[in-house]
Order: structure tokens, then C-alpha cells, then sequence
């Protein structure tokens, strides 16, 4: 069964920087997958942040792209996130997922179960 | 960017009721449509891939349909937990869109 699993500061500062890992198991970082980033602020929708494949190959929201990047770490079997000049607007709940390729585009199939994520003074 | 369009963005129903949301497309997607539901503090969990094929797991009451830009979530017989809020997602291009989700309640 794959599992992920997000962690990382609960608490960030405005203009701080993000960091978030996600732990993946039962599957390899390095198989032909892609590994995804979703965040939802409180109370709002889903918004795809970026996903990175291994040897990584990124895609990132035009949106976040210039604050963004995406990693993986074989070794360790995760992959991370780190978001820089953070707002209030970046508060929000960040979710980690594995994306399979089928015939009609990526499937989001497994997911974190989340970590919320508050910018604050 | 393609914008994904659910409505409703709320319904409540019966237990056994037939439910249908609707997901509409800025542009053809032609089948790379995906559905979620969320409920309260979880992280979404898909119900069907390729506009119409059911995950693995994902009981056989969840349908889904359509091609291009217009696209149906059915849920055949509602049962108590599928309680929930509902998101479309295309992956035709990036980035990536979800729709607003539409919010179903048990009347």
C-alpha cells in the first residue's frame, strides 16, 4: 500500500521561507511516477502547486513558479517542497500525491493527509 | 489556463437519491477529467479517472460521463457517507485546474 507523508513547521514568519518533506512508502521515488504538491487555503478549493519527476524534472503553477522549487531526494525515498517570500496568502492546508500516467493524463491516486501550514508574525 | 465550472456549488438530498454534478471545461479537455470528494479534514480521494473509469476500491454507485468540455458526476443511490464536497480536476494541460467543488448534504 503507498503511503505519504507530509512534515515541516506549522508556523512560518511573512517573508520566511516553507519547507515541507514528503515521506513516501511503499513505492520508489524513482519509479515512473510523478510526484505532486496540492494546497487549499481554509475553507476554500484545491489548487495544484507543482509536481516533479525523478531525475527532477519539474512543472511548477505559473503563479508560484518564481518563489517555488521542487526536489527529490532518492536516498531517502521523499521529496520536498520550499516556498520563499511567504504571505498571509500562503496560509493554507499542503497536501503531497503520487501521480500515475494512464491513458488520459496524470492520475492524482494517493495522498498525504495533509499539513496545514500558517503564515504569521 | 483552463477553468473548470462545477454546478451546483451546493445540494442536499435523501438517502437513495439519484445525485448529478456538473463540471464544464474553458476549452476540450476531450477525456482528462478526474473527480474527487473531500470530507472535512482529509485530503481528497479520487473516485473516478478518465472522465468515466471507476478507481479501484470506489463503490460502483459513483459514475461518471462525458468528453470535450462537458462532463457529469452521478451518484446513483446516495448513502449517508458520501457526505462531502466534490472537485473536478483537469489534467489536459497545466497548470493542473480543479473546479469549485459542489457541497453535498443529507437532507
Amino acid at each position: 500500500q503507498v503511503q505519504l507523508q507530509e512534515s515541516g513547521p506549522g508556523l512560518v514568519k511573512p517573508s520566511g521561507t516553507l519547507s515541507l518533506t514528503c515521506a513516501v512508502s511503499g513505492a520508489s521515488i524513482s519509479s515512473t511516477n510523478w510526484w505532486i504538491w496540492v494546497r487549499q487555503p481554509p475553507g476554500r478549493g484545491l489548487e495544484w502547486i507543482g509536481e516533479i519527476y525523478r531525475g527532477g524534472g519539474t512543472i511548477y503553477n505559473p503563479s508560484l513558479k518564481n518563489r517555488l522549487t521542487l526536489s527529490v531526494d532518492e536516498s531517502k525515498n521523499q521529496f520536498s517542497l520550499k516556498l520563499t517570500s511567504l504571505t498571509a496568502a500562503d496560509t493554507a492546508m499542503y497536501f503531497c500525491a503520487r501521480g500515475a500516467y494512464g491513458d488520459y493524463g496524470l492520475i492524482f491516486d494517493y495522498w498525504g493527509q495533509g499539513t496545514l501550514v500558517t503564515v504569521s508574525s | 489556463d483552463i477553468q473548470m465550472t462545477q454546478s451546483p456549488s451546493s445540494l442536499s438530498a435523501f438517502v437513495g437519491d439519484r445525485v448529478t454534478i456538473t463540471c464544464r471545461a474553458s476549452q476540450s479537455i476531450t477525456s482528462y477529467l478526474n473527480w474527487f470528494q473531500q470530507k472535512p479534514g482529509k485530503a481528497p480521494r479520487l473516485l473516478i479517472y478518465a472522465a468515466s473509469s471507476l478507481q479501484s476500491g470506489v463503490p460502483s454507485r459513483f459514475s461518471g460521463s462525458g468528453s470535450g468540455t462537458d462532463f457529469t458526476l452521478t451518484i446513483s443511490s446516495l448513502e449517508p457517507e458520501d457526505f462531502g464536497i466534490y472537485y473536478c480536476q483537469q489534467t489536459y494541460s497545466t497548470p493542473r485546474t480543479f473546479g469549485q467543488g459542489t457541497k453535498v448534504e443529507m437532507k
